[in-house]
């Protein structure tokens, strides 16, 4: 089962800032958090991911609280090709671990014009 | 270069029917997934390969479902004899260890199965 609480759905205005909430109280400590999406009719495509600093790549920012219970996804000024299915994944990340994503029922973000 | 391809993008079978699904992973990956959607479920786990070996075959439902990667590139997943309940969405994924890191998963746009 998955590691993770989000709520099921969200919406968001064009050109604002998309901030997706994630909970995952029982993570260990050598779990990292990714977030994948999942565009309507495509596959699932990964985001970002992080341990315990907050990331920024040239898709989003990934703020993970210091007690590493829950953490946030933010789409600094979304548009309307950002509607997807955001899913928010802890999972181990060593060199030699290529194990499988584990998948909740993420978050149905909505992105209004 | 490339991505993960599946073919068909659609299949429409009988119950009772035999389906065989096709994933090419992005060359030159060794870890080859598969995992699928069935109606109003989320995305699960089936199986996974490190080149021509089955690592985990622990979310394979029952037996089936065969899943093959010979000689390391593609791999296929047969389902025989297709049920109903195994009407859903089947995506492949890829990744290579050592990638910057990121252990990022590569998925291709999946299989659409219905099983009548």
């Amino acid at each position: 089962d998955a590691k993770t609480t989000q709520p099921p759905s969200m919406d968001c205005a064009e050109g604002r800032a998309a901030n997706l909430p994630c909970n995952h109280s029982t993570i260990s400590g050598n779990e990292y958090v990714y977030w994948y999406r999942q565009i309507h009719s495509q596959g699932p495509q990964y985001i970002i991911h992080g341990l315990k600093n907050n990331e920024t790549n040239e898709m989003a920012s990934l703020i993970i609280t210091e007690d590493r219970k829950s953490s946030t996804l933010i789409l600094p000024h979304a548009t309307l090709r950002d509607t997807a299915v955001y899913y928010c994944i802890v999972r181990l990340n060593y060199g030699g671990s290529q194990g499988n994503l584990i998948f909740g029922k993420g978050t149905k973000l909505s992105v209004k014009p | 270069e490339a991505g993960v391809t599946q073919f068909p993008s659609h299949s429409v079978i009988e119950k009772g029917q035999t389906v065989t699904l096709r994933c090419d992973p992005i060359s030159g990956h060794d870890n080859l997934y598969w995992y699928r959607r069935v109606m109003g479920k989320e995305i699960k786990f089936l199986l996974h390969f490190v080149k021509e070996s089955k690592q985990d075959e622990s979310g394979m439902p029952n037996n089936r479902f065969l899943a093959e990667r010979t000689g390391g590139t593609y791999s296929t997943l047969k389902v025989q004899p297709a049920e109903l309940e195994d009407s859903g969405v089947y995506f492949c994924a890829s990744s290579q260890p050592g990638l910057g890191l990121k252990n990022e998963q590569f998925f291709g746009p999946g299989t659409r199965l219905t099983v009548l």
